[in-house]
């Protein structure tokens, strides 16, 4: 069945410092959405990628669709404390309306 | 109401007793999924609305998880006969339209199976 895997699961981080979340599909995906959820809170929508390729920017965070829809990334550059959190990517393949989350990947921002 | 509402936020059940968990989405939002999310994982799919219909309950564990959404606004998740397993923290989310649109989480609902 369909599985959606990310990298790292933790990541610990000097504020300044760059990071990167890597998530892959083990099928081609037809969209992929990315979360943010603090601890103690609930998911909250960053971005969609729907283009093969596609890369988009908000401030310091990028976003990369792989160019066979199966892999993504996310990359923050200069982390902030404020950028604590797991942020996972969630997948939806090209049948069905589910969507598969990422196990999440856990930032720790160390001021 | 200014986002997703889920209620109630806390919910400790003795095994073997039936739980009714309450999603009131966005007004207006015309998807809505339930999520079961455990402690450290990503939510886990449960099922899809578009409206009333149900189009989608690949997700739900067992016969015992029911969910309904009988105007197309409020939804209701109904676990019965609770088992330890089915502690989680179950979210609620709500979009404009259909998959392609992002999904607004309200708070959860936190289970706990004694």
């Amino acid at each position: 069945g369909q599985q959606v895997m990310q990298i790292p699961q933790y990541q610990h981080v000097q504020e300044g410092e760059d990071f990167t979340t890597y998530c892959n599909s083990s099928t081609t995906l037809s969209n992929i959405q990315w979360y943010k959820q603090r601890p103690g809170g609930h998911p909250v929508f960053l971005i969609q990628l729907v283009k093969s390729g596609e890369v988009k920017k908000q401030k310091r965070l990028t976003f990369q669709f792989g160019e066979a829809k199966k892999n993504s990334s996310l990359h923050i550059t200069a982390t902030q404390t404020t950028d604590v959190g797991t942020y996972f990517c969630a997948g939806r393949e090209n049948t069905g309306n589910q969507f598969y989350f990422g196990t999440g990947t856990s930032l720790t921002v160390i001021p | 109401g200014a986002g997703v509402s889920q209620s109630p936020r806390y919910k400790v059940a003795k095994r073997g007793q039936d739980v009714a968990l309450r999603c009131d989405p966005i007004s207006g939002h015309v998807s809505l999924f339930w999520y079961q999310q455990a402690l450290g994982q990503g939510p886990e799919f449960l099922t899809y609305f578009q409206n009333e219909a149900q189009l989608d309950k690949s997700g739900l564990p067992s016969d015992r998880f029911f969910a309904e959404r009988p105007e197309g606004s409020v939804s209701t998740l109904k676990i019965q006969r609770t088992q330890q397993e089915d502690s989680a923290v179950y979210l609620c989310a709500s979009s404009f339209a259909g998959p392609y649109n992002e999904q607004f989480f309200g708070p959860g609902t936190r289970l706990t199976v004694l």
